[in-house]
């Protein structure tokens, strides 16, 4: 069983400049969310992709958006990167949208670092 | 608005007494609440749901609701339990996980 993977680990970007993060799921995984976790904070929702729809979205604005591919990897992309936007970046999948039944699955993350 | 606190950034005990970790939530629906592991160079990671009422790992949670409350508890620290501990709240069975800001365990020997 493959586990989640994620790329690149590290990036250092400047203020201003675009970039895309990516994500495996887990095998016999169809959803996909991101999370943001600034240093000495827990993970904050960014949004879910379940079967290549956006199913959810947290407090972040429209310049994070994201794509989710009929294999269900998908990518984060954030425009007009801001300084606040360094942090650690987790994808997690899970086999279903509804995490009720179907516990998030973490992958290492990206770590961003905005100059 | 819907929170979950953990009070302590850091605890730490010696191995062999008792750990208490506090988690604190704020929600008035049906909550269903976790607690997620982070050891040392490894991803975070699923410790124990309250709905399994399981022990994993020696530890176990209560999920209080009068208290708002679902602290992880184990009767006996291991140096292996040294870890970051995110509690996490989640709503009506719902898309997303509300985390707190976790608290470092350092079980020193």
């Amino acid at each position: 069983e493959t586990g989640v993977t994620q790329s690149p680990t590290h990036l250092i970007k400047t203020r201003g400049q675009q970039v895309t993060l990516r994500c495996s799921s887990q095998s016999g995984h169809n959803t996909v969310s991101w999370y943001q976790q600034a240093l000495g904070q827990g993970p904050q929702f960014i949004f879910q992709y379940y079967r290549e729809e956006e199913n959810g979205r947290g407090n972040f604005p429209p310049r994070f958006s994201g794509l989710q591919f009929p294999n269900y990897s998908s990518e984060l992309n954030v425009n007009a990167l801001e300084l606040d936007d360094s942090a650690l970046y987790l994808c997690a999948s899970s086999l279903e949208a509804g995490l009720g039944d179907s516990p998030l699955h973490f992958g290492n993350g990206t770590r961003l670092t905005v100059t | 608005a819907q929170r979950v606190t953990q009070p302590e950034k850091l605890l730490s005990v010696f191995k062999g007494a008792p750990v208490e970790l506090k988690c604190n939530y704020s929600y008035s629906g049906s909550p269903e609440l976790f607690w997620y592991v982070q050891y040392s160079r490894q991803r975070l990671q699923l410790l124990l749901r309250h709905i399994s009422r399981e022990s994993i790992k020696g530890f176990t949670a209560d999920l209080n609701k009068g208290e708002t409350s679902f602290h992880l508890k184990k009767p006996f620290a291991q140096e292996e339990d040294s870890a970051m501990y995110y509690c996490a709240l989640l709503m009506d069975s719902s898309y997303k996980l509300i985390f707190g800001s976790g608290t470092r365990l350092l079980v020193r020997p």
